[in-house]
């Protein structure tokens, strides 16, 4: 295992179109997590999943933005529409356990500028 | 609302001196405190947490619930230091904050 992979790397888009980003936890996560890092700031949340069900989101994720983790593997993030305030850093995380806070498990993210 | 603050954007060090990396944190409860680092080119790691007391690569951080702080330590700076650090407060599955980050940089 080479842990949390995200793809793509890079993504350009003009304005108005849609995304779609994949991120592959580690096998035995059963936790997946979302974050949006712009310039100058730390990862802030968008969304979390406990095996497949999407238990919660920020008010940070627009309408445009939707997250699915069918079958609990491998997760998907689809902004629709895409702004110029869009272009950001996607990370995404991983960790095991129930209950409390475990260390996360970072992949290198998927970079979206919106042109 | 939870909150974590690191005052400083950047620090900048000389080799061999110590280092503190300001963290404070908000919350009224008993939040899980983390420091993670991010090494040029790298992907954000964990350094170290509160609930395991490790000394990791040299750097030690105290949790001092009255002034709601978590600051990180070392005593003597290398160069293979400078990074981005982010200190992170969690709270019950998914509530993970992070503070906008300090830049350390250690200087031969």
């Amino acid at each position: 295992d080479t842990g949390v992979s995200q793809d793509p790397r890079h993504k350009i888009t003009k304005r108005g179109q849609n995304v779609t980003f994949r991120c592959d936890p580690i096998s035995e996560h059963n936790r997946l997590y979302w974050y949006r890092q712009t310039l100058g700031q730390g990862p802030e949340f968008l969304t979390y999943f406990q095996n497949e069900a999407q238990l919660e989101k920020s008010r940070l994720l627009s309408d445009r933005f939707s997250a699915e983790r069918p079958k609990g593997s491998f997760s998907t993030l689809e902004i629709q529409r895409t702004e110029q305030g869009d272009s950001a850093m996607y990370l995404c995380a991983s960790s095991r356990g129930t209950g409390v806070p475990y260390e996360q498990y970072f992949g290198p993210g998927t970079r979206l500028t919106v042109t | 609302a939870q909150r974590v603050t690191q005052p400083e954007k950047l620090l900048s060090v000389f080799k061999g001196a110590p280092v503190e990396l300001k963290c404070n944190y908000s919350y009224s409860g008993s939040p899980e405190l983390f420091w993670y680092v991010q090494y040029s080119r790298q992907r954000l790691q964990l350094l170290l947490r509160h609930i395991s007391r490790e000394s990791i690569k040299g750097f030690t951080a105290d949790l001092n619930k009255g002034e709601t702080s978590f600051h990180l330590k070392k005593p003597f700076a290398q160069e293979e230091d400078s990074a981005m650090y982010y200190c992170v407060s969690a709270t019950g599955t998914y509530k993970y904050i992070f503070g906008t980050g300090t830049r350390l940089k250690v200087l031969a």
